[in-house]
């Protein structure tokens, strides 16, 4: 089945740029995502991008998409205290619903 | 708009007894997944229910079933519990059909320790 791996920790100084990295083994994945978890609470959805696409920027997130190697990753800008959390990365497939396939989560550490 | 929830937020039960879990979508979603997070395996899918159908299913053992209601409703079930399956478990809902992208909209969780 598929398979989504990313690394478990990061640690970054606030105002740098934090890049979280991932891959899966589906190349049939239609929408990849990034969710966001803070402590205690459920996850919310970062971003998303379609698998027909490379590249999105929103605000302070750059997500990047290397389809032939199946690499996703996440940049965020700026990177402030308010930003350390668990981020996961997730893929689905359209057809027959979506079953939506997450990552191990890698946290996030922003020191001041 | 209600977000989802999920009751309980906490319990605690021994090994052998049964449990059963909560969710109800944010109105207007009719699919409803529902995810194990363990620290060390990450978030695992369980299962997802539309129009009380089950149309995907994760590699749980059998111990491990659910339900969905025809209000959109969902109840998961874990019988003869065991202490690894001490976890938060989370359910999603999504809305189907028209612009859809799959993103999924978490409740807070139930968390479960089995003793």
């Amino acid at each position: 089945g598929e398979d989504v791996e990313q690394s478990l920790f990061l640690s970054v100084r606030e105002g740098d740029s934090s890049v979280i990295n991932c891959t899966y083994t589906d190349s049939s994945s239609t929408y990849l995502y990034w969710y966001k978890q803070e402590p205690g609470a459920g996850l919310q959805l970062l971003t998303y991008i379609f698998s027909n696409m490379d590249m999105k920027q929103d605000q302070r997130l750059t997500v990047l998409l290397n389809k032939k190697d199946k690499h996703l990753s996440l940049r965020i800008a700026d990177t402030q205290t308010g930003d350390s959390a668990i981020y996961f990365c997730a893929v689905s497939e359209e057809g027959g619903g979506f079953k939506t396939i997450f990552g191990a989560g890698t946290r996030l550490f922003v020191k001041a | 708009k209600a977000g989802v929830t999920q009751t309980p937020r906490y319990l605690i039960k021994t090994r052998g007894q049964q449990v059963t879990l909560s969710c109800s979508p944010i109105s207007g979603h009719r699919s409803v997944s529902w995810y194990q997070q363990t620290p060390g395996q990450g978030l695992q899918f369980l299962f997802e229910y539309f129009s009380e159908t089950q149309r995907n299913k994760g590699n749980f053992p059998g111990r491990f079933s659910g339900r969905q209601f025809s209000n959109s409703r969902s109840e998961m079930n874990v019988s003869t519990l065991e202490l690894g399956d001490s976890a938060l478990y989370l359910c999603a809902s999504s809305l189907e059909g028209g612009l859809n992208t799959g993103e999924l909209f978490f409740g807070e969780g139930s968390r479960l320790t089995v003793l």
